[in-house]
């Protein structure tokens, strides 16, 4: 597609449930990244995959959270047991080019619409 | 850690009035710098970049940012604003490591403009 695609656009759920939120990225970019955004506290980093494999997971903020992207393509966040803290805009991005090569200069992030996440 | 501040959570203009959003960050090594756009109701837009070379940068849409190494500052402005900026503004740094690197953001500073 034109853009990063995320789906669903709004989910609503109950606390202690799993959710699984899908990112599918700009065709062909290499690098693709998760961050959460908060009423009031920004874009909060929580993964971001070169190709198929993680190098930084250090934003997961606990073990409730795990990501997985398959082909270099589709990537899947999946929150298990779901808390009321979790309620955000989970938002994807991509890139051509990876973080640290010289040519991510002309490839900046595209961003989707995000995926609105409300646990009741 | 590597962290971005916004000091300005809530900005109110006028139309035509000059606007200066404040960014600092702390890191003291080389930085890649963003300023960021969501108009209400659509994705996160890039304004501006910095990479490397003239410390000013000119964005899209008549703004403008300006490196300051010395002060960790990456301060957005624009002379005359218009109805349609109004937006959350964020910026956002890479701190370049000699392996993997993050984007990191602020918190964002919402942009209101007055007809």
């Amino acid at each position: 597609g034109a853009g990063v695609s995320q789906s669903p656009s709004n989910k609503v759920t109950e606390k202690g449930k799993d959710v699984e939120l899908r990112c599918d990225p700009i065709s062909g970019h290499t690098a693709l990244y998760w961050y959460r955004q908060s009423l009031g506290q920004g874009l909060e980093f929580l993964i971001y995959f070169q190709g198929n494999s993680a190098p930084d997971k250090s934003g997961l903020p606990s073990d409730r959270f795990s990501a997985e992207r398959t082909g270099g393509s589709v990537s899947t966040l999946t929150i298990q047991r779901t808390q009321q803290e979790d309620s955000a805009v989970y938002l994807c991005a991509s890139s051509f080019f990876l973080l640290g090569e010289t040519a991510f200069e002309n490839s900046p992030l595209h961003f989707g619409n995000g995926t609105r996440l409300t646990v009741t | 850690a590597q962290s971005v501040s916004q000091h300005n959570h809530h900005v109110i203009l006028s139309e035509a009035a000059s606007l200066e959003l404040g960014c600092n960050y702390s890191y003291g090594g080389t930085v890649n710098l963003f300023w960021y756009v969501q108009y209400p109701g659509q994705h996160l837009q890039l304004l501006l970049k910095y990479f490397s070379g003239d410390p000013l940068v000119k964005g899209i849409k008549g703004f403008e940012a300006e490196f300051i190494k010395s002060k960790f500052s990456f301060n957005l402005r624009k002379p005359s604003v218009q109805w349609s900026d109004t937006a959350e503004y964020f910026c956002a740094v890479i701190a370049v490591y000699s392996s993997a690197s993050k984007i990191i953001f602020g918190s964002g500073t919402r942009l209101s403009i007055r007809p």
